[in-house]
């Protein structure tokens, strides 16, 4: 079955370190993946995603991540965290065709001055 | 502007009532979805429809029940059959033309029960 483990319910960075959110899936096929931030109350906005190709993935607000087929991960970086990226991050995947997503529960960036 | 709207933002049930939440795009998207959030859980897919007139259940769809009558837009009614309904509800859509195209999420509509 699929399924996202978001391993880290919490997260809480300094304003200026670097950031690393966790994501593993599990998928019977190629994966498509995403990233997602909600800040609270709002909807969710798209990071980045994986289709194929370079493994590096380069996304907006300055975001990265890394797919990792052996590990099958998808993890999400950023060099260098502002007060403005708290917010909530959900990692899914999802194949070809109809696009039916699997969540992650979500990590919680808490940015500390 | 290009996006989706969600209305009403909050939305509140009584006992027994059914209620309409509303969905509308003017992205020209062919694919539409209803989702549920609770704490802790992420997001759950209730409904989703991939042209006008059709449309499948999702993993959570009993006690809602959609409609898809015009491309840009796509109701949910949570019924009366729904015995938890308070969550945050999110819709999105998506262009099925292109394999490698995104969900677009709207702001969501907060349910909670009187």
């Amino acid at each position: 079955a699929q399924s996202v483990t978001q391993p880290d319910i919490h997260i809480t960075v300094s304003e200026g370190a670097s950031l690393e959110l966790r994501c593993n899936y599990s998928y019977g096929a190629t994966p498509y993946l995403f990233w997602y931030v909600q800040s609270p109350g709002q909807g969710l906005q798209l990071l980045l995603k994986y289709f194929s190709g370079d493994t590096l993935v380069q996304g907006i607000k300055g975001f990265e991540a890394e797919f990792k087929r052996s590990q099958s991960s998808f993890n999400l970086r950023k060099p260098s965290v502002h007060w403005s990226d708290a917010a909530e991050y959900f990692c899914a995947v999802g194949g070809t065709g109809f696009q039916k997503l699997v969540f992650g529960t979500g990590t919680r960036l808490l940015v500390s001055p | 502007d290009g996006g989706i709207t969600q209305s009403p933002k909050y939305l509140f049930r009584k006992e027994g009532q059914n209620v309409t939440l509303s969905c509308e795009q003017n992205l020209n998207h062919d694919a539409m979805y209803w989702y549920r959030q609770d704490p802790g859980q992420g997001l759950r897919l209730i409904y989703y429809s991939q042209i006008v007139n059709d449309f499948q259940k999702g993993d959570i769809a009993e006690g809602y029940s959609v409609s898809r009558e015009k491309k840009e837009s796509f109701p949910l009614t949570v019924t009366s059959a729904q015995k938890n309904p308070t969550a945050f509800y999110l819709c999105a859509s998506r262009s099925s033309g292109d394999s490698m195209a995104a969900q677009y999420f709207g702001p969501g509509t907060r349910l909670l029960v009187l």
